[in-house]
């Protein structure tokens, strides 16, 4: 097992374009979180997955982003019309839904630089 | 609402010093306290959790002790070395939310110098 991983790593792209993430966790892991850290900040939550159902997503995640885990494995973490503010490091993290928060397994994360 | 506050950084210490980072938590009920550490390039990990008041949470030589009195989980290590240079980074979980959502402090990035 490799743990969490994302891809890619950086990404530069123009305002206004659309951009994806993807996130492969721990196989055995129910639960898939997307966190948002903007420079100087703690990780600030997004939304969740507990298999492929979305269960809760964060007042943080506008109209722009759709995150999808269509087959309870692999999640995507798509923005439309990207705009500066959208900068950050895009983190995912998985877990074993029982250990409420103390199981759970963070990538390397995406770095979204929008110019 | 819940939340997490961190001392201010950078810190600065030379190696062998005594470290203390400052953290402070509101929460409604009893929520599991973390401390999470992220490298340079590298993704968050979990260095130690106390689940309920008075746990001591201990890793690596780093320990934290929950304290439900004065709402504080403060992250200590007796003898700092170069390679504990990282930020690290104080979280909850939310009692109140059967998701298990972390809300996490902003930071504090430690620098240890030879």
């Amino acid at each position: 097992d490799t743990g969490v991983s994302q891809d890619p790593r950086h990404k530069i792209t123009k305002r206004g374009q659309n951009v994806t993430f993807r996130c492969d966790p721990i196989s055995e892991h129910n639960r898939l979180y997307w966190y948002r850290q903007t420079l100087g900040q703690g990780p600030e939550f997004l939304t969740y997955f507990q298999n492929e159902a979305q269960l809760e997503k964060s007042r943080l995640l506008s109209d722009r982003f759709s995150a999808e885990r269509p087959k309870g494995s692999f999640s995507t973490l798509e923005i439309q019309r990207t705009e500066q503010g959208d900068s950050a490091m895009y983190l995912c993290a998985s877990g074993v839904g029982t250990l409420k928060g103390y199981g759970y397994t963070f990538g390397s994360g995406t770095r979204l630089t929008v110019v | 609402g819940n939340s997490v506050t961190q001392m201010e950084g950078p810190v600065t210490l030379s190696e062998e010093a005594f470290l203390t980072i400052n953290c402070t938590y509101t929460a409604t009920g009893y929520p599991s306290l973390f401390w999470y550490v992220q490298y340079p390039g590298e993704g968050l990990q979990l260095l130690l959790k106390a689940t309920k008041a008075d746990d001591k949470g201990s890793n690596k030589g780093f320990e934290a002790t929950y304290r439900k009195e004065t709402t504080s989980f403060h992250l200590e290590k007796g003898s700092v070395q170069v390679s504990d240079s990282a930020v690290y980074f104080c979280a909850l979980s939310d009692p109140g939310n059967q998701g298990g959502k972390l809300i996490f402090g902003q930071g504090t990035e430690l620098s240890v110098k030879p």
